[in-house]
């Protein structure tokens, strides 16, 4: 597609629950990143992918995320046993090369009950 | 930790005024500067980017200007639209490209 593709848009998962979050970059983008925003507040850096290598995972909040990218093209953020503290809007960017310009996907929101 | 703050928190203004806002970080070592747009419930928009470099950009209506000495960038927005109306977020760019956003203007623009 001609964007960043995340899904699902929205999701409501109950307390303890696993969740699975899928992001499809643009085509050919090397660099994939994954921000967390809460309600009123900018994005957080969660994961930085370079093709399939994981270089940066200093965001993730716990042990409970855990992210993945093997082909180098699609990525899934995985939330394992999921709290109210989680409930966000989970942000997948891209960009063809580092420092480059980045772009965004609409986002998946999850909200925890 | 680079921390980025924006202000103001909120802006209104009437269509046609020409408007600044203003982004400040505390590690003037950052690899870049950004500039996107938020709507409500949709992702972010990137407007401007400036490398550590540069001084300045313009897209249209839209100018950034980048002061890494002072940590300050703002954003200038001529002959505002009622079109212009969402959140403004700024942005740093550090290791690994890693992001750092400020909070965000929420920017109104009334016809």
């Amino acid at each position: 597609g001609a964007g960043v593709s995340q899904s699902p848009r929205y999701k409501v998962a109950k307390r303890g629950q696993d969740v699975a979050l899928r992001c499809d970059p643009i085509s050919g983008h090397v660099s994939l990143f994954w921000y967390q925003q809460a309600l009123g507040q900018g994005p957080e850096f969660l994961t930085y992918f370079q093709n399939e290598a994981q270089l940066d995972k200093s965001g993730l909040p716990s042990d409970r995320f855990f992210a993945e990218r093997p082909e180098g093209s699609v990525s899934t953020l995985k939330i394992q046993r999921t709290q109210q503290e989680d409930s966000a809007v989970y942000l997948c960017a891209s960009s063809i090369s580092g420092g480059n310009t980045i772009y965004f996907g609409e986002g998946s929101w999850l909200t925890v009950v | 930790k680079q921390e980025v703050t924006q202000i103001p928190a909120a802006l209104s203004v009437p269509e046609g005024e020409n408007l600044v806002l203003n982004c400040s970080f505390t590690d003037s070592a950052i690899y870049n500067l950004q500039w996107f747009r938020q709507d409500p419930g949709k992702g972010l928009t990137s407007l401007l980017l400036i490398q550590s470099s540069q001084r300045e950009q313009t897209s249209g209506r839209l100018n950034a200007s980048l002061d890494k000495s002072s940590g300050r960038s703002t954003l200038y927005i001529a002959a505002s639209q009622p079109g212009d109306s969402a959140t403004y977020l700024c942005a740093c760019g550090g290791s690994n490209y890693k992001l750092t956003f400020g909070k965000g203007t929420l920017l109104t623009v009334n016809p």
